[in-house]
């Protein structure tokens, strides 16, 4: 069975800074990785996602992530972070191959930019 | 622009009343999810279904039943509500196809006194 684990709950980070949100992600077959954002108030919004190809994903509002398969990894990244960017973030991964196709989350990481 | 809604929005209710959460969705989507949200823990999987006549449970135990007469729409139902079932709610639709993005309703949050 796939788990996720997303190394930092809460991320305070000022306007125009970079930043960096961990995943890590465990399964025994090759797998989907997926990025989601959750505004508050609303549902969950998909940012990016690795299905296959080249390990760096690019996605909507100038977010990046990397799939790094020997580490186990799929970090989002933006280089500059805007107060609209203040929303909760989930990792997700699925099986690419087998008996199961379901979605499993993490915990999610609230990311919070200040001025 | 991905279009699926949940109503009601927000839900007080007491304990022991039946309710049921709409959830619709306009893309013609087979697949259709229920998640359960809670703060600060991963979103968990309660029900999904796979096109017309077809529920399956997730990976969360869960008192509350669906159904799919038709494909865009997919209600949740809790014969009789109570306080443990206070959670955060999620409606979510797909193609059939492995590794298709889930478009996300708003959700329902809802509170059992």
């Amino acid at each position: 069975a796939q788990s996720v684990t997303q190394l930092d709950s809460q991320v305070p980070v000022f306007e125009e800074a970079p930043v960096e949100l961990r995943c890590n992600y465990s399964s025994s077959v090759s797998v989907y990785l997926f990025w989601y954002v959750q505004y508050p108030n609303q549902g969950l919004q998909l940012l990016l996602k690795y299905l296959s190809g080249s390990t760096l994903v690019k996605g909507i509002n100038s977010f990046e992530a990397e799939f790094n398969k020997s580490q186990t990894s799929f970090h989002l990244r933006k280089p500059s972070v805007h107060i609209s960017d203040t929303a909760e973030y989930f990792c997700a991964v699925s099986e690419a191959q087998g008996g199961s196709e379901k979605l499993v989350f993490g915990k999610g990481t609230k990311l919070t930019v200040n001025p | 622009e991905a279009d699926i809604y949940q109503t009601p929005r927000y839900l007080v209710i007491g304990t022991g009343k039946k309710i049921t959460l709409e959830c619709s969705q306009t893309m013609g989507h087979d697949k259709m999810y229920w998640y359960q949200q809670d703060p600060g823990m991963e979103l968990h999987l309660i029900h999904y279904s796979y096109g017309v006549n077809s529920t399956e449970k997730g990976d969360l135990s869960s008192e509350s039943t669906v159904s799919r007469i038709r494909t865009e729409h997919f209600p949740l139902t809790l014969e009789s509500a109570r306080p443990s079932h206070t959670s955060q709610y999620l409606c979510a639709s797909s193609e059939l196809t492995r590794g298709d993005t889930q478009y996300f309703g708003p959700g329902t949050r809802l509170t059992v006194l």
